[in-house]
């Protein structure tokens, strides 16, 4: 069954450092990954997504994600971070090859922390 | 704003209550899904509809729970006979029928707090 972990419940950094996200999957054939966030009481925000082609994926709000398959991972990161990145951060994968639906399978999120 | 919208955005409701709550998808959006997400946790799917047609349901979804799309519109999601461990944010999603490669998009939830 696909699965998605997010290993760190909470990353602090400090403004204007790189920031990364960890993110690790299991499928059972081709993954397609997401990232979402989510902000305090609100709905969640798609941020970028794989499905094939290049391993970094850019996507909104200068954030991007490097899908390594020989790892399993698909972690996001940005340059340069900023305060208003703080939020929860949620992967998310899709398994086409069991399942029509085409829900998606979240991890249990990040909350990422910038301070100034 | 043509996002997806979900009403109401908060829900207080004692035990034994029965509650709805709608979502209204972007508008051609064939493809809805529900999903519930409790306190530190990601969201979980709940169950999806394919225009009017309901499609799949999780093993969360128990006989308490119903959920519609009639015309292949708006969505409502009714939880009969409430429990404290409903308390949770029911999130609404919608997405065109791209395929596998589509992108869900989601309301703003509606946070149920069950007394």
């Amino acid at each position: 069954a696909q699965s998605v972990a997010q290993p760190e419940d909470q990353v602090n950094v400090a403004e204007g450092n790189p920031l990364t996200v960890k993110c690790t999957y299991s499928v059972s054939g081709n993954p397609y990954l997401f990232w979402y966030v989510q902000y305090p009481n609100r709905g969640l925000q798609f941020l970028l997504k794989y499905i094939t082609g290049d391993n970094l994926v850019k996507g909104s709000y200068g954030f991007e994600a490097e899908f390594n398959k020989s790892q399993t991972s698909f972690h996001l990161k940005k340059p340069s971070a900023l305060v208003s990145d703080s939020a929860l951060y949620f992967c998310a994968v899709r398994d086409i090859w069991e399942d029509s639906s085409y829900k998606l399978i979240f991890g249990s999120g990040t909350r990422l922390l910038v301070r100034p | 704003d043509t996002g997806v919208s979900q009403d109401p955005r908060h829900k207080i409701t004692k035990r034994g209550q029965n509650v709805t709550f709608r979502c209204d998808p972007i508008s051609e959006h064939n493809r809805l899904y529900w999903y519930r997400q409790t306190l530190g946790q990601g969201p979980e799917f709940l169950t999806y509809f394919q225009n009017e047609a309901q499609l799949e349901k999780s093993r969360l979804l128990s006989d308490r729970f119903s959920a519609e799309r009639p015309k292949g519109s708006f969505s409502t999601l009714e939880i009969q006979r409430t429990e404290q461990g409903d308390s949770a944010m029911y999130l609404c999603a919608s997405s065109s029928r791209q395929g596998p490669t589509e992108t869900q998009y989601f309301g703003p939830g509606t946070r149920l707090l069950v007394l």
